[in-house]
Order: C-alpha cells, then sequence, then structure tokens
C-alpha cells in the first residue's frame, strides 16, 4: 500500500529557508499516472496549494508563492522535496504531501488529491 | 480566486442521522470540478468525493456528493462513529491550479 511521509525540521528561523521531503514508500515516484504535491495548512486556518511535480521534473506552483517555492524529485531517492525561502511566521503552518492523479496518455491532469500523508508542523520563530 | 464557503461550522448528530455538509462557492464551479476529503485528528485527509459526485475508491456508499454551480452538498446517509470528523470541500476548476479549499465542517457526536 503506497505511502506517504513528511519530514525536515520543525522549527525554522524568519528569513531562513524551510526545507521538507517527502517519502514515497509501497510504490514508485516514477509512476506516469501521479503528480506530486505540497499542500499547507495554518493553525485554525483552510488548505492551501503550494505546487506539484511529475517525476520527469515538471513543475506546477503556486502564484502566491511562486517566487519563494522549488520543488524537486529524486528518483532514486523515491522522494520529492520543497524549498520555501524567506520565511516568516505566515508560513507556520502542517505541510502535507500529497499525489494527484495524471492521465499520461491524454495529458490531462486532475487536480484532486487522492493520497495523502499525516503532514508535518514546521513553525517559524526566532 | 474562488472562495469557499462551508456550513454550518460544526455540526452535532448522533450516530444513526443523516449529515448534510453545505460548499458554496463564491462563482461558479466549471465542470464540477469540486472534491470533499474527510480529515480525523493526526491522520492524513482522505478523499471522499471528486467530480462532485464520484465516490473515491473504497469510499462507502453512504458517502454521496451533489450540486453544481456555486452550490455542492456532502451528505452521510447514516453517520458511523468512524465519520465524526473534520469535512473540506475543494474547487479545481480555476486558478490556481491546484485550486482552493473551504475551511472545514466538524462533525461531533451529539
Amino acid at each position: 500500500q503506497l505511502q506517504l511521509q513528511e519530514s525536515g525540521p520543525g522549527l525554522v528561523k524568519p528569513s531562513e529557508t524551510l526545507s521538507l521531503t517527502c517519502t514515497v514508500s509501497g510504490g514508485s515516484i516514477s509512476s506516469s499516472s501521479y503528480y506530486w504535491g505540497w499542500i499547507r495548512q495554518p493553525p485554525g486556518k483552510g488548505l492551501e496549494w503550494i505546487g506539484s511535480i511529475y517525476y520527469s521534473g515538471s513543475t506546477y506552483y503556486n502564484p502566491s508563492l511562486k517566487s519563494r517555492v522549488t520543488i524537486s524529485v529524486d528518483t532514486s531517492k523515491n522522494q520529492f522535496s520543497l524549498k520555501l525561502s524567506s520565511v516568516t511566521a505566515a508560513d507556520t503552518a502542517v505541510y502535507y504531501c500529497a499525489r494527484h492523479p495524471y492521465d499520461f496518455w491524454s495529458g490531462y491532469l486532475n487536480w484532486y488529491f487522492d493520497l495523502w500523508g499525516r503532514g508535518t508542523l514546521v513553525t517559524v520563530s526566532s | 480566486e474562488i472562495v469557499l464557503t462551508q456550513s454550518p461550522g460544526t455540526l452535532s448528530l448522533s450516530p444513526g442521522e443523516r449529515a448534510t455538509l453545505s460548499c458554496r462557492a463564491s462563482q461558479s464551479v466549471s465542470s464540477s470540478y469540486l472534491a470533499w476529503y474527510q480529515q480525523k485528528p493526526g491522520q492524513a485527509p482522505r478523499l471522499l468525493i471528486y467530480g462532485a459526485s464520484s465516490r473515491a475508491t473504497g469510499i462507502p456508499d453512504r458517502f454521496s456528493g451533489s450540486g453544481s454551480g456555486t452550490d455542492f452538498t456532502l451528505t452521510i446517509s447514516r453517520l458511523e462513529p468512524e465519520d465524526f470528523a473534520v469535512y473540506y470541500c475543494q474547487q479545481y476548476g480555476s486558478s490556481p491550479p491546484g485550486g482552493t479549499f473551504g475551511q472545514g465542517t466538524k462533525v461531533e457526536i451529539k
């Protein structure tokens, strides 16, 4: 059964870069049928999509965060990663990784998320 | 950006009762690109419904989704003890690509 697990520092200082990794187990990140995404949820607030990546390296980013976000993939480790630069307290959130279906033959990308990790809390504080 | 408003914020019901959750969009959601998720404390969110009314793999048929345009509903026909959780809607028909999410409705035991 495929599972996603987020990992990374739980505390980041303001102005520094937040770095998280999502490890895919029980299946291959190189599947042609899925994109892999990051979503976050600030305390007491709603969910916000951050960005997504395909195993080939093709990416989509939320325009509201694009200038600060980099998502990369390491197929040899079955992982994908998030870097968010110049963080402030507003970036304090639970960060989730998730996957969403892609129809390789038609090129159609679905934007609902059919499998999620449990999430990891990242606090931005000095 | 489409804003999704979920109501009520909290729904207090007993096992066996019917739950009706609302998700209203600030603009029409194209092609009924609306999904529903369930989240329990400390667990990963779970996809229940996509395309407004299609159940995800393994989801019991007591969960059903309906609606179009700006008004969508998630119905749980008879609440089981494991259904008490927070439910989120997501529209993915318009920018940004990953869509936007509602604030959630908590279904709690009365």
